[in-house]
């Protein structure tokens, strides 16, 4: 099975609008880290935020949040806002226990229209 | 923060040479380093786990004979391509994450575009 899945190949967005990449995760393991990083046409991959398994609370690093719903085995990224410049393709990962594995989805590719 | 650098960012061969990239973590030492290929408009596919002073340890599929790995210091893994071919062509990243980072997160090196004609 796969332990990332990203069902949204491609999003558009109005610029100043908020949207929401899914990402749902598979693991047995009781201790995981999430993560999304954005990965823009210059192929570099920027870390924008985590989420731990263990976290009472939704991350939050500025304009995103990460809307952890634990039971649903969820971890949606929320980018409030939307700038031109987070037109980009964006991954959600995944790093089980003490692992230094990580797991990729594969990737919601999000164009934000002026 | 944390920075890993690769280099070269773009290089073109002719079939048959060899090719090597070079991930450096600049302001922590990484005892493990990541390899990635990315296919385009793909995810990361993961090639390999590089592991300071030891041999590393390749993904199903991966032929360790074609992708050489050395991690030969804290802050220095290199990927050799022997022998490249034109499905050689791709898009190559390097990670690793710091120890005691609170999140573990991985940092990635700028990526290297590997085209063999």
């Amino acid at each position: 099975a796969q332990k990332i899945t990203q069902t949204q190949p491609g999003m558009f967005v109005q610029e100043k609008e908020a949207v929401t990449l899914d990402c749902t995760y598979d693991t047995s393991d009781p201790s995981y880290g999430l993560f999304w990083y954005k990965q823009p046409s210059s192929g570099e991959m920027i870390f924008l935020i985590y989420q731990g398994s263990y976290d009472q609370q939704n991350a939050t690093e500025g304009r995103y949040s990460l809307n952890f719903q634990k039971a649903r085995k969820s971890a949606n990224l929320v980018i409030s806002a939307s700038q031109l410049g987070d037109s980009a393709m964006y991954f959600c990962a995944m790093r089980e226990g003490l692992e230094d594995k990580f797991y990729f989805g594969s990737g919601t590719k999000l164009n934000v229209k002026p | 923060g944390a920075v890993v650098s690769q280099h070269p960012s773009w290089v073109i061969c002719k079939s048959g040479t060899s090719v090597k990239i070079e991930c450096r973590s600049l302001d922590f030492q990484a005892t493990t380093m990541f390899w990635y290929r990315q296919f385009p408009k793909q995810s990361l596919m993961l090639m390999a786990t590089s592991n300071e002073g030891s041999k590393a340890t390749y993904e199903q599929g991966v032929e360790k004979d074609k992708f050489l790995i050395n991690h030969a210091s804290l802050t220095l893994s290199t990927l050799t391509v022997t022998s490249a071919h034109p499905e050689d062509s791709s898009f190559y990243i390097c990670s690793a994450s710091r120890a005691r980072s609170v999140t573990g997160e991985l940092f990635f090196g700028e990526g290297s575009r590997l085209t063999v004609l």
